[in-house]
Order: structure tokens, then C-alpha cells, then sequence
């Protein structure tokens, strides 16, 4: 079974900043990997996703991720953060065959200093 | 974009009643959905996966008798929580994965439905 570790619970990061949140995953195979945001109260909103190719993709909002298959990764970064980038963000893996739910991370809570 | 509904974002409901959550995918068919529970500052969990036109799966500890759903069309699937506790509050988020999309494994998430039973 798929599992999606990430291991910052809770970052805070001053307005203008660079950010970096990890995520690591565990698959046998190549996985579907996925980064969403979640406002308090609201649903997810899809970043960006890795299904093959360049392993660096580029989303909305200015996010950028690396998959790194030698070290299981699937980083998320951006290079300058704006207020409004507080959130909760949630890593996530599908498998291959297109047919099952996401296995989702405990998710990364930001927040912005001003 | 595939765009997915949910009604109603937010419902308060006695200890003891059913309410009927509804996810809805707008432009295109989904012929699978998958429902989520999240607990306050926790992740997604899933509960089911629902295909269209049979019964849907649970993933293992989900009541299937407290937790019905139903996809009964391509467009619409159903979350109805029986005899409600204060226990099943909670965030409910379903997702919808189209027909056309198959292969992609890329699915939409609606907005997300607030059940408080009191």
C-alpha cells in the first residue's frame, strides 16, 4: 500500500520568503503525485501534479515541485511567499492504474509573518 | 475546467436524524466518486469508492450501514449519514474521476460539506 509522509507539521515563514514544504512518499511503482491547498472551511484546490516527463512542474500561484525518485520526494517550493499562501497544503499519491482514490499526507499548515 | 458540487456546504443536524449529502459533477460524467472524511486539523481520509450504477466500497472500519451511498447516475452521487452522533461531525469532501479522464487518475474535489450534529 502507498503511504505520503510529510514531516512538517506546521512552518512559518516571514512574507517574501522562499518555502520549501516536504513530502515523501512510499510506492512500488512510478506514482501519480499531487499537491492541493485547503483554505480553513474550504475545499482543496489542486497546485500542480507529477504523472510523468519533467520532474520539475511548475503550478498555479507561482508553485513549483521536484520529483526526485532516487530519495522518494516530491518537495514543494516557492520562492517568494505572499500573505494569501497561508493555508493548510496536503501531498498526495495515486497509483498507476488510475482506478483509485488518493492516499493524502497529514497536510502542512503555513503561515505567513508579515 | 471539471467542475464538482456538493450541496449543502454546511448542515446542523439533531443527534439521531439522517442527513443527505449530495456531490454533483457538473461538465462531465464521473462514473467514479470517492468520498472523504476529514477530521478537523487531520488529513482526507476515504470512506468509499462509488461507482456508477453499483455499490460502492468501503474502506475498512466505515459502516456501510451508517454511511449509504448511492451513484445512481453519472453526474450525481449521494452520502446519506443514518442516525447521526455527534461523533460523525466532521468535513465531507467528495471527488469525482471522469469517464474521458480514465488512465489520468486525475479526479476533482468538491468544496466540501460541514455536518454538526448536536
Amino acid at each position: 500500500a502507498q503511504s505520503v509522509t510529510q514531516p512538517d507539521i506546521h512552518i512559518t515563514v516571514s512574507e517574501g520568503a522562499s518555502l520549501e514544504l516536504r513530502c515523501n512518499y512510499s510506492y512500488g511503482a512510478t506514482p501519480y503525485l499531487f499537491w492541493y491547498v485547503q483554505s480553513p472551511g474550504q475545499g482543496l484546490q489542486l497546485l500542480l501534479k507529477y504523472f510523468s516527463g519533467d520532474t520539475l512542474v511548475q503550478g498555479i500561484k507561482g508553485f513549483e515541485a521536484e520529483f526526485k525518485r532516487s530519495q522518494s520526494s516530491f518537495n514543494l517550493r516557492k520562492p517568494s511567499v505572499h500573505w494569501s499562501d497561508a493555508a493548510e497544503y496536503f501531498c498526495a499519491v495515486g497509483m498507476d492504474t488510475g482506478r483509485r482514490a488518493l492516499t493524502f499526507g497529514s497536510g502542512t499548515r503555513l503561515q505567513v509573518q508579515p | 475546467g471539471a467542475v464538482v458540487s456538493q450541496h449543502p456546504s454546511r448542515v446542523i443536524c439533531k443527534s439521531g436524524t439522517s442527513v443527505k449529502i449530495e456531490c454533483r459533477s457538473l461538465d462531465f460524467q464521473a462514473t467514479t466518486m470517492f468520498w472523504y472524511r476529514q477530521f478537523p486539523k487531520k488529513s482526507l481520509m476515504l470512506m468509499a469508492t462509488s461507482n456508477e450504477g453499483s455499490k460502492a466500497t468501503y474502506e475498512q472500519g466505515v459502516e456501510k450501514d451508517k454511511f449509504l451511498i448511492n451513484h445512481a447516475s453519472l453526474t450525481l452521487s449521494t452520502l446519506t449519514v443514518t442516525s447521526a452522533h455527534p461523533e460523525d461531525s466532521s468535513f465531507y469532501i467528495c471527488s469525482a474521476r471522469g469517464a474521458g479522464l480514465a488512465g489520468t487518475n486525475e479526479q476533482y474535489f468538491g468544496p466540501g460539506t460541514r455536518l454538526t450534529v448536536t
